[in-house]
């Protein structure tokens, strides 16, 4: 079990840049998540791919948030134009389902944190 | 809006003695409560987790304790030791939810004072 694996680790970049990250989640998880988290404050839900659909979108996923999922494997996490708000650590958590009613814990990666100069 | 209130938000304790963190939460769709723990540089790892038909669920020095009618549950840590200190998150899903509506407390910074 490799685990859920982030890259990179820290990006720092300037106001108005667009940044990139990558998510590869455990090989037979077929669901995939992204979350925030700021300092003092728990995950909190941007989006949800099962295999490469993505089903679900939080409000506070702006316009300026992109993700994809291609061919349900690795996903990223697109951020265009970005703000000082936008500095956190962004999380992804993978987990395995076939059935939509069975509860199942997440698995996190170490995430990747950003920070907007 | 915060669908689970989680307190204290910091919490120091000796080494040896019980620690104890608390969870509330509003939505009776919520039918999973796991516990998650987190080291600075690291992500959430799942710590214990219960489901609502049973009242506790000890795990090692790991309690979880549930109450469904007061829609509360507590994570309890006997015999606490300086390697516990972490930031613990209780989180409550919603498995009927498409995607597993999955919410988190804000979060306990505990410290084991050796």
């Amino acid at each position: 079990d490799t685990g859920v694996s982030q890259d990179p680790r820290h990006k720092i970049t300037k106001r108005g840049q667009n940044v990139t990250f990558r998510c590869d989640p455990i090989s037979e998880h077929n669901r995939l998540y992204w979350y925030r988290q700021t300092l003092g404050q728990g995950p909190e839900f941007l989006t949800y791919f099962q295999n490469e659909a993505q089903l679900e979108k939080s409000r506070l996923l702006s316009d300026r948030f992109s993700a994809e999922r291609p061919k349900g494997s690795f996903s990223t996490l697109e951020i265009q134009r970005t703000e000082q708000g936008d500095s956190a650590m962004y999380l992804c958590a993978s987990s395995p389902s076939s059935d939509r009613r069975k509860n199942s814990p997440l698995h996190f990666g170490n995430g990747t944190r950003l920070t907007v100069t | 809006q915060q669908q689970v209130k989680q307190s204290p938000q910091s919490l120091i304790v000796q080494k040896g003695g019980i620690s104890i963190i608390n969870c509330a939460y509003e939505n009776t769709a919520f039918d999973y409560f796991p516990w998650y723990q987190q080291f600075p540089g690291k992500g959430p790892a799942l710590l214990i987790a219960i489901r609502p038909d049973v009242s506790e669920k000890k795990e090692g020095r790991f309690t979880i304790s549930f109450n469904k009618s007061a829609k509360q549950f507590s994570l309890h840590i006997m015999d606490s030791q300086p390697g516990d200190s972490a930031t613990y998150f209780c989180a409550a899903q919603n498995g009927r939810a498409v995607w597993n509506d999955m919410r988190f407390g804000a979060g306990t910074r505990l410290t084991v004072k050796p």
